[in-house]
């Protein structure tokens, strides 16, 4: 099966300053890789999306950004963190079977705080 | 707009009774529903999935419902353990379309299970 790695687990950082979260996938090949976030006391946001390598839908306009340079790793980045960027940001991966797409596995997050 | 709601934001239950969480999509072309779980911290993890083919999936102690009329789905819990204190969300999708394959989530219930 899938494992998702996720790091960093943790990130505290200031308004302005940039961000790189990265995730990278095992046990698969040619997965569809996703971000989401989940802000305090809401749901899962979709954020972007990839079906293949160079290849980002994004889901929600806002001053984040998502890179996908090799097929099992999805980057989200930012030029310039906002105090509503605070969130816990989760990685998902999916891939299909047998013709059909099954359920998403989903990486440990990581739990950002924007100060 | 949200095409996914679970409209309550929590639930608690006695230990040993049945747990109903309940889930409403809009968009009649979700042809392939999962709920999650998920702790606190953590990424959530797969726990049941049903197809638009049937209207009722089992697994264990969890059941999934699923009334396409009504464009309504619910998760039972029998009987409910204090593990399964946790938020559940549930998601929908297009099985086989072959655009990213997003799954569309709920805003979640959190369950607590008094012992």
């Amino acid at each position: 099966s899938q494992t998702i790695h996720q790091w960093p687990a943790t990130l505290v950082q200031p308004v302005g300053s940039p961000l790189s979260l990265e995730c990278t996938v095992e046990g698969t090949s040619n997965p569809n890789l996703y971000w989401y976030r989940q802000a305090a006391g809401r749901g899962l946001q979709l954020l972007f999306y990839s079906v293949g390598i160079g290849q980002i839908s994004s889901e929600v306009p806002q001053n984040l950004s998502a890179s996908r340079p090799q097929d099992r790793q999805f980057i989200l980045s930012s030029k310039k963190l906002l105090l509503s960027d605070s969130g816990f940001y989760l990685c998902a991966s999916r891939t299909k079977t047998g013709g059909y797409y099954n359920e998403q596995f989903f990486g440990p997050g990581t739990r950002l705080t924007v100060l | 707009d949200q095409q996914v709601k679970q409209n309550s934001p929590s639930l608690s239950v006695q230990e040993g009774r049945i747990s109903i969480l309940n889930c409403d999509y809009t968009n009649s072309m979700f042809d392939y529903f999962l709920w999650y779980k998920k702790y606190p911290a953590e990424g959530p993890t797969f726990l049941i999935s049903i197809s638009s083919i049937k209207d009722k999936n089992e697994d264990g102690r969890f059941t999934v419902f699923l009334n396409k009329s009504a464009k309504h789905l619910s998760l039972h819990i029998v009987p409910s353990q204090p593990g399964d204190s946790a938020v559940y969300f549930c998601a929908a999708s297009e099985v086989s379309v072959d655009t990213g394959n997003q799954f569309y989530f709920g805003t979640g219930t959190s369950l607590t299970v008094i012992p």
